[in-house]
């Protein structure tokens, strides 16, 4: 198995312009998970979809966030607009099971707002 | 909601000498307990988990870790380190009173002296 694929890896971009990441879960996990983190605030959940509904968007930090699962293969996590502040690395997981199963992490974007 | 202490924000210790990393949480019941390794550039992986049973939980690379509940701890241990354990190390959460979420420690980063 490829394992949960992220793209892009990296991405600079300018404040005020639109950010979307991707995410590929593995086959058959029912569940994935967005991520932040951050040297001041370490790993927050963000979001988690189970069978491709979200259920928790609780650590979504404002309205500028927005994350979709059309299909059980894919997931965007989009920022508009962005902003500085913004800069971190974003994971993504994915499990069988939402949080009673492992959580298998992607290799994460690393997102640099100028 | 449970929360997570990692004490120990920086661990140096020389190859082949014995490694503990501390893990403290706080939750009302039996926790749901994590420990995984993000080397550099890379995302989270799984080194073992606690749900039930047998306190004393193998893991991979050589790992274990021991739940006391009455110290309220999770601590990672290996008995001989290598070089390439250097990394950062995340001890992490799950609790149904947090709204299933993972909650994950501020990290240990571990150097490793030859």
């Amino acid at each position: 198995d490829a394992g949960v694929i992220q793209s892009p890896r990296h991405e600079v971009t300018e404040m005020g312009q639109e950010v979307t990441l991707r995410c590929k879960p593995i086959s058959g996990h029912n569940s994935l998970f967005w991520y932040r983190q951050t040297m001041m605030r370490g790993l927050e959940l963000l979001i988690y979809f189970n069978n491709n509904v979200p259920i928790d968007d609780s650590g979504m930090p404002e309205d500028r966030f927005s994350a979709k699962m059309p299909n059980a293969s894919f997931s965007t996590l989009k920022i508009q607009p962005s902003e500085p502040r913004d800069s971190a690395v974003y994971f993504c997981a994915s499990s069988f099971q939402a949080h009673t199963d492992t959580q298998y992490f992607g290799p994460g974007t690393r997102l640099t707002v100028l | 909601a449970q929360s997570v202490t990692q004490p120990d924000i920086h661990i140096t210790v020389s190859e082949g000498a014995s490694l503990e990393l501390r893990c403290n949480y706080s939750y009302g019941a039996t926790p749901y307990l994590f420990w995984y390794v993000q080397s550099p550039g890379q995302g989270l992986q799984l080194l073992l988990k606690y749900f039930s049973g047998d306190t004393l939980v193998q893991g991979i690379k050589g790992f274990e870790a021991e739940f006391k509940r009455s110290q309220s701890s999770f601590n990672l241990r290996k008995p001989s380190v290598h070089w390439s354990d250097a990394a950062e190390y995340f001890c992490a959460v799950l609790g149904a009173g947090g709204g299933n979420k993972l909650t994950f420690g501020t990290g240990t980063q571990l150097k490793v002296e030859l």
